[in-house]
């Protein structure tokens, strides 16, 4: 069965940095484009961020563009997202979503079950 | 930035009954709009893509239709375990892949 396991979520500091991580397995990590896409509680679905299957092509929703980095290390099977200048409503839960073709600009048909990040002082 | 409205946001439906919930685009997202299924404590379900494709191991009672501007999913009678919020997604334009707001369908 194919699995994501997102880690690194916690409570932080407005301002302040935090990394996600995402490992995967049983699949051919290399092969798909990955996403983030996060939920704050109560609320809908909000795409975060994309990247294709060889890191050549990624994109930012407006409300992370400048603070958010996504990027993938293919031999490590794992996906990544750099969050800086974190602000309250950054809040959420963020979800590890594999794309069902090699370029972000397709359905996701896999999810993690989600790190929880909570930003407040 | 492609918007996706919703409707209803509530469906209140029996079981067995048919649900018939709709998406629509705020510009034409041709075939590229798919539907997701999340139940309370549970990450999202990818149902359909393609607006008509059922995705691995969804039952025949999902179908998709629709193109352009306009999308329906149709739940043809509810099992009990069908009970959630639908979300559709689009992803003609991007970025960003952009999702509806949800359809919650209860009892």
């Amino acid at each position: 069965e194919v699995q994501l396991v997102e880690s690194g979520g916690g409570l932080v500091q407005p301002g302040r940095s935090l990394r996600l991580s995402c490992e995967v397995s049983r699949f051919r990590f290399e092969d798909f484009a990955m996403h983030w896409v996060r939920q704050a509680p109560g609320k809908g679905l909000e795409w975060v961020a994309g990247i294709s299957w060889n890191s050549g092509s990624s994109g930012y929703a407006d409300s992370v563009k400048g603070r958010f980095t996504i990027s993938r290390h293919n031999a490590k099977d794992s996906l990544f997202l750099e969050m800086s200048s974190l602000r309250a409503d950054d809040t959420a839960l963020y979800y590890c979503a594999k794309g069902r073709g090699a370029y972000p600009s397709d359905s996701f048909d896999m999810w993690g079950q989600g790190t929880m990040v909570i930003v407040s002082s | 930035e492609i918007i996706l409205t919703q409707s209803p946001a509530t469906l209140s439906v029996s079981p067995g009954e048919r649900a018939t919930l709709s998406c629509r685009a705020s510009q034409s997202v041709s075939r590229n709009l798919a539907w997701y299924q999340q139940k309370p404590g549970q990450a999202p379900r990818l149902l359909i893509y393609g607006a008509s494709a059922r995705a691995t191991g969804i039952p025949a009672r999902f179908s998709g239709s629709g193109a352009g501007t306009e999308f329906t999913l149709t739940i043809s009678s509810l099992q009990s375990e069908d009970f959630a919020v639908y979300y559709c997604q689009q992803y003609y334009d991007w970025p960003p892949v952009t999702f509806g707001p949800g359809t919650k369908v209860d009892i």
